[in-house]
This record gives structure tokens, C-alpha cells and sequence, in this order.
């Protein structure tokens, strides 16, 4: 099992859409989960970071981690053209010697 | 300009010659990365360097080893590269540990023939 799932999608979703990505972990001790964002031909860059549980929002993005449900979840209220990108979430522990990616989950958001 | 930054962009080669990619950034971090990603698999971690004289594997480091040439620079090399090293290679620059904010590069795209 991987430690982390991520469902790769595509997604397409029609301009002003609410859109929900979400990713499932087995490893406990997670607690540190963050979502990147990917566009094409470029490197990953960090969109929302939560530590532990709880909700986090930053304008039309929120992030919410379950770890009763080893569960993690980022919305994207109003989707824009601008939001079409591939989406990956990632998380690590505290003293762990690894950043584990998602395979990520790509976005298209068609105006 | 670039923070991170990653050369070449593109590279084309053939089953087992030496390639080298390299990695500057300019946002001081001590911590450096070097990635893969697959189509379906995502990131992989190859390498890491915490300092200079710090340089530990990651989980796929077989086939690959790296060069930490000074704060600024991270180089990566196949010693003689196979097909299944096709890839797209990011390497990555943070302040703390794998807590923090990493920033990647803009990533290159090798392909072994």
C-alpha cells in the first residue's frame, strides 16, 4: 500500500464550480500535510499548508484534514481558467526523512 | 530571476552515457533535493543534502549520485543512464527540514534512448 492515494483524475469542472480534491494516507503519524500546485512544464509550488487537524482558508481555497480518517481535502470555491493545473498533496512527520507526494490529480476549468 | 533554477531544461541521451543535471538557487537554504516524477507515481525523493557536507539517500537513489559543490549548488548524475530513467527531475530548496516549504525548480525533462 502507498502511503499516500490520490485520485489523478482528470477532473473537469465548468468556470465558477466549487471543486474538492482530496487524498488518503495510512501512516499515523502525519502531521504536516500540504497541497502544491503544478502547472504545466513547471515545478510544483506550495498553495496551502495546515499542521494537524482542522481547517485552513486562504482566499477561494480551503484545506481540511480528517486524521481520525487519515483524510485531507482541498476546495477551490469559484474555480477559475487560471485554477487548471495539477494538483498535488503531500505530508510528512515530525523527524521523518521523506516528503510523501500524491500523484497528484489534474484540474481543468473550462470558461 | 529564478530562485531555483535547473539546467538543462531538456536533455536527450543514450543507454549508458554519463549525464550530469544541475541545480543554483539563490534563496540561501541549506537544505537541497533532487525528485523524479512519473507519470502515476508522483514525486520520488533521490537524494538530499541538509549542508554541504551532509548527503543522504532518498528512496530510489540506486542508479544516481549527487554533488553538493557548495550552499548554492546540488548536481545530480547518472553514471550511465538506462531507458527506465526517463523522467522528469526536479530538484527542490528549503530553510528547514521536510516540514518546511520546499521550492522547486522548474524541472528537467531527460529522456534515455
Amino acid at each position: 500500500q502507498k502511503e499516500v492515494e490520490q485520485d489523478p483524475g482528470p477532473l473537469s469542472v465548468p468556470e465558477g464550480a466549487i471543486v474538492s480534491l482530496n487524498c488518503t494516507y495510512s501512516n499515523s503519524a502525519f502531521q504536516y500535510f500540504m497541497w502544491y500546485r503544478q502547472y504545466s512544464r513547471k515545478g510544483p509550488e506550495l498553495l496551502m499548508y495546515t499542521y494537524s487537524s482542522g481547517n485552513k482558508e486562504d482566499g477561494r481555497f480551503t484545506a481540511q484534514v480528517d486524521k481520525s480518517s487519515k483524510y485531507i481535502s482541498l476546495f477551490i470555491r469559484d474555480s477559475q481558467p487560471s485554477d487548471s493545473a495539477t494538483y498535488l498533496c503531500a505530508m510528512t512527520g515530525t523527524g521523518a526523512n521523506n516528503l510523501f507526494f500524491g500523484t497528484g490529480t489534474r484540474l481543468t476549468v473550462i470558461p | 530571476d529564478a530562485d531555483v533554477t535547473q539546467t538543462p531544461r531538456n536533455r536527450i541521451t543514450k543507454t549508458g552515457k554519463r549525464i550530469m543535471l544541475e541545480c543554483s538557487q539563490t534563496k540561501g537554504h541549506d537544505r537541497m533535493y533532487w525528485y523524479r516524477q512519473d507519470p502515476g507515481l508522483g514525486l520520488q525523493l533521490i537524494y538530499y543534502s541538509f549542508d554541504v557536507k551532509d548527503i543522504n539517500k532518498g528512496e530510489i537513489s540506486d542508479g544516481y549520485s549527487v554533488s553538493r559543490q557548495a550552499q548554492a549548488k546540488f548536481s545530480l548524475s547518472l553514471e550511465s543512464a538506462i531507458p527506465n530513467q526517463t523522467a522528469l527531475y526536479f530538484c527542490a530548496t528549503s530553510s528547514g527540514g521536510f516540514t518546511d516549504t520546499q521550492y522547486f525548480g522548474p524541472g528537467t525533462r531527460l529522456t534515455v534512448l
